[in-house]
């Protein structure tokens, strides 16, 4: 079993639809939570980073933790063409530096 | 968000050949820095953690002497793919922590595209 599990897609939604990602992971050791971004052939972009349970939002963007059930969500309302990408779930321990853990990325399109 | 930048994006060669990737931090200095690679519709993996004026940290299964690390100064990490085989086209990207290493945020580079033919 991985340690984090995230469902690959491919995903696919109309141009203003709330788009839910998840991801379920194992380890209770996990304090820190991000959603990644990832364009094809590029670098993967920060867009949340939260820390042990809650909720944290900015924009159009909305993450989720509940540690308790080992489950993350990040929500995109209004969604946007611009928006399709790959969305990777990450996370690590305390401690760990730059060692997170990805899942394997959902693959997000946006229809017009 | 803090900027990592890399070069080259692109890069192809001829198997058997060496191949040297930059990783920089332009706003920011950079104690630790991380390469990971990543295969087509796959995840990330962390390679190694390189540490300023020290020895590179590498994960498990990783060979240290294929992949030679080198964090000369607080900006700049380098990644040399030593001896260069097909198996070893990937997608590298390096990445640097903002604020303190063990809880601050990860920024990535953009990542370089290595063919080894």
């Amino acid at each position: 079993q991985k340690e984090v599990e995230q469902d690959p897609g491919p995903l696919s939604v109309p141009e203003g639809a709330i788009v839910s990602l998840n991801c379920t992971y194992s380890n209770s050791a996990f304090q820190y939570f991000m959603w990644y971004r990832q364009y094809s052939r590029k670098g993967p972009e920060l867009l949340m980073y939260t820390y042990s349970s809650g909720n944290k939002e900015d924009g159009r963007f909305t993450a989720q933790v509940d540690k308790s059930s080992k489950y993350i969500s990040l929500f995109i309302r209004d969604s946007q063409p611009s928006d399709s990408a790959t969305y990777l779930c990450a996370m690590k321990g305390y401690n760990q530096g730059g060692k997170l853990i990805f899942g394997q990325g959902t693959e997000l399109s946006v229809k017009p | 968000g803090a900027v990592v930048s890399q070069h080259p994006s692109r890069v192809i060669c001829k198997s058997g050949t060496s191949v040297k990737i930059e990783c920089r931090s332009l706003d920011f200095q950079a104690t630790t820095m991380f390469w990971y690679r990543q295969f087509p519709k796959q995840s990330l993996m962390l390679m190694a953690t390189s540490n300023e004026g020290s020895k590179a940290t590498y994960e498990q299964g990783v060979e240290k002497d294929k992949f030679l690390i080198n964090h000369a100064s607080l900006t700049l990490s380098t990644l040399t793919v030593t001896s260069a085989h097909p198996e070893d086209s990937s997608f590298y990207i390096c990445s640097a922590v903002v604020g303190e290493t063990r809880t601050g945020e990860l920024f990535f580079g953009e990542g370089s595209r290595l063919t080894v033919l």
